[in-house]
């Protein structure tokens, strides 16, 4: 299966700055996924990216707050702007890969104070 | 749209006992199953999938978990558990007729082995 390289893997930001995090897939993929998961709780979907195309946005995630790129088919980044303390979560990119499999990166912990 | 209930949030279980986690799920559309194991300070790590066939699907690491359909459940199980299964479980839906096929996940849950 698919291997995801995620980095940062932690960082500690300002508030109102911005932070890109970076997902390299070994393999090329046609959809990718950005999660946030909030201290202690389960993984929310923020977008989805496709290659050639302007990601989807879940209900709550705004483009302004959550750019995402995706310029090719192994390759995405998700910005989260204007940071706030609330903004403090582990993200996670995914994958969808042969025979209906989802593979995650590590995840990069952000802390924003 | 697809949704995935974890009824409990919590399970302390003692080391070399079975354990199971329960999973329920929501859809008006056909959907692919998923568990996922996340160890502390780690990503995502795929025990399990069902996708069709058999609905006892054997996994990673002595788990397996049996769909059904009438019951709109995916349980997950181990005969005796080990301190290394100390971890947070995660159950995921897809709707793989859906254009998405985005995976949605429950909230979780957290399996303390006890020794």
């Amino acid at each position: 299966s698919a291997v995801i390289s995620q980095k940062p893997s932690r960082d500690i930001c300002q508030r109102g700055t911005s932070l890109t995090i970076q997902c390299q897939v070994d393999s090329q993929v046609t959809m990718m996924f950005w999660y946030r998961q909030q201290p202690g709780q389960s993984l929310t979907l923020i977008a989805t990216a496709n290659q050639g195309s302007e990601a989807t946005y879940e209900s709550g995630f705004v483009i302004d707050k959550f750019p995402i790129s995706r310029p090719n088919l192994t390759f995405s980044t998700l910005t989260v702007s204007n940071m706030s303390p609330e903004d403090s979560s582990i993200y996670l990119c995914s994958a969808r890969t042969g025979n209906y499999g989802y593979t995650f990166g590590s995840g990069t912990r952000l802390t924003v104070v | 749209a697809q949704s995935v209930t974890q009824l409990d949030s919590q399970v302390p279980v003692f080391e070399e006992a079975p354990v199971e986690l329960r999973c329920n799920y929501s859809s008006s559309v056909s959907v692919y199953l998923f568990w996922y194991v996340q160890y502390p300070n780690q990503g995502l790590q795929l025990l399990l999938k069902y996708l069709s066939g058999s609905t006892l699907v054997k996994g990673i690491n002595g788990f397996e978990a049996e769909f059904n359909k009438s019951q709109t459940s995916f349980h997950l199980r181990k005969p005796s558990v080990h301190i290394s299964d100390t971890a947070e479980y995660f159950c995921a839906v897809s709707d793989y007729l859906g254009g998405a096929q985005k995976l949605v996940f429950g909230q979780g849950t957290r399996l303390t082995i006890n020794p």
